[in-house]
């Protein structure tokens, strides 16, 4: 599966504690994203990133920020988790130049916020 | 930004019979179109995409075609089996970054 892993795979966390959801891949994309899953909304794009250090926010980028200090690892933050960040996040990756290649997506992390 | 709306939300089909998702977006500047199934519990796949220099693509018993004057695209699955029961989401892959706009998703289920 593309050589995309994501940890933890679940977590459940308290409000307002911070998390940490870590994206590592072994096939050296320079394209990176985070998307959340909910029921009725599809996947929604909260930050991206197109190389080392370079990131941007998508749809739903509020309440999240990530860094990326090498090419093999995305991280997304939550600050302070609130119950409205209970989804499925997803990573992907892609080789894109031109904003046409194919997007692999990583296993996913469950994370409910209690 | 933009948009994409997808229908329907729920599809049942007798194994067999034929299944069509349609969705539509905003951007006409918009350049790729996937297609992915999820199955429960999985993570998104890709199962067939477009570009916007063709109409139509064809992958056995998958298809999808483009109209970009509607704005308009779909997925055709012929002689559909229960194992292509699953979410099916559209996309519009944008002209920037690789970024994707999904559609709300389509519940399929296929009747044995």
């Amino acid at each position: 599966d593309a050589g995309i892993t994501q940890s933890p795979r679940h977590k459940v966390t308290e409000t307002g504690t911070p998390v940490t959801l870590r994206c590592h891949q072994t096939e050296n994309h320079r394209y990176m994203y985070w998307y959340r899953q909910d029921p009725g909304h599809g996947l929604r794009l909260i930050h991206y990133s197109y190389g080392v250090k370079d990131t941007d926010k998508g749809e739903v980028s509020d309440g999240y920020s990530v860094s990326r200090s090498k090419t093999e690892d995305f991280l997304l933050t939550l600050e302070s988790a609130t119950s409205s960040q209970t989804s499925v996040y997803f990573c992907a990756i892609s080789d894109s130049t031109g904003g046409t290649d194919t997007q692999y997506f990583g296993p996913g992390t469950r994370l409910t916020v209690l | 930004g933009e948009n994409v709306e997808q229908h329907p939300s729920t599809l049942s089909v007798q194994e067999g019979d034929s299944a069509v998702i349609k969705c539509t977006y905003s951007d006409s500047a918009s350049n790729y179109f996937p297609w992915y199934k999820q199955e429960l519990g999985k993570r998104p796949q890709l199962i067939i995409d477009i570009r916007s220099n063709v109409g139509e693509k064809k992958d056995q018993r998958i298809a999808v075609t483009l109209n970009k004057t509607a704005k308009h695209f779909s997925l055709h699955i012929t002689e559909t089996q229960p194992e292509d029961s699953a979410v099916y989401f559209c996309a519009d892959g944008g002209t920037s970054y690789g970024k994707l706009t999904f559609g709300q998703g389509t519940i399929l289920t296929v009747h044995p």
